[in-house]
């Protein structure tokens, strides 16, 4: 499985741009990258995903490096419900399951 | 549209015994997973299935099984409950194509005293 790593916690301040770094050094060429964040005790939330290219949707924006070896997870104007944990994963295709590793997460701090 | 339902949402049990939590998947959405989420080791995989056939396993005992019906709803169980077993169980649905989103439940909370 490819690995991810993300900083264990970031603070941001309402309004501001928050951005989400994850490096994914030995990500193949057909694994996409995925964003979920969960917020206390609720089931985790999916966000974006993207394999080369960068994507935009309501939530968020994803850029990907164009090496695939890192990528950054962008919230333009965060706000206090935006304080969540977020997984940057990489998903592993297997027989075309749906299988997540997650890792340890970013905890996201928005503060007024 | 209706997301994932998962029940109970909460449930206490005693060691030995046995639970079986349940999950309704989005409609349409033929592949469900599993994930069990503790402190001490986040979010793992438990297992998934779609259309019925158990397609992906995660490193679990055999106290921990599952299935899944032809409507695509989906139960997991627990037997010999231990304290460790204590976690939020979360269910994901999703349409099963390549690169397409798992849709997750609010889970179920099992305690184990």
């Amino acid at each position: 499985d490819a690995k991810t790593t993300q900083p264990t916690s970031m603070d941001c301040a309402e309004g501001r741009a928050a951005n989400l770094p994850c490096n994914h050094s030995t990500i193949s060429g057909n694994e996409y990258v995925y964003w979920y964040r969960q917020i206390h005790s609720q089931g985790p939330q999916y966000i974006i995903h993207g394999l080369k290219n960068n994507e935009t949707n309501e939530m968020a924006s994803l850029i990907i490096t164009e090496d695939r070896k890192s990528s950054t997870l962008i919230l333009p104007h965060a706000t206090l419900r935006d304080t969540a944990v977020y997984y940057c994963i990489v998903r592993v295709l297997l027989n075309a399951g749906n299988m997540l590793t997650f890792g340890g997460g970013t905890r996201l701090m928005v503060k007024p | 549209k209706a997301g994932v339902t998962q029940t109970p949402r909460y449930l206490i049990k005693t060691r030995g015994q046995q639970v079986t939590l349940s999950c309704s998947p989005i409609s349409g959405h033929r592949s469900v997973s599993w994930y069990q989420q503790t402190p001490g080791q986040g979010l793992q995989f438990l297992f998934e299935y779609f259309s019925e056939t158990q397609r992906n396993k995660g490193n679990f005992p055999g106290r921990f099984s599952g299935r899944q019906f032809s409507n695509s709803r989906s139960e997991m169980n627990v037997s010999t409950l231990e304290l460790g077993d204590s976690a939020l169980y979360l269910c994901a649905s999703s349409w099963d194509r390549e690169g397409g989103e798992l849709f997750f439940g609010e889970g179920s909370r099992l305690t184990v005293l």
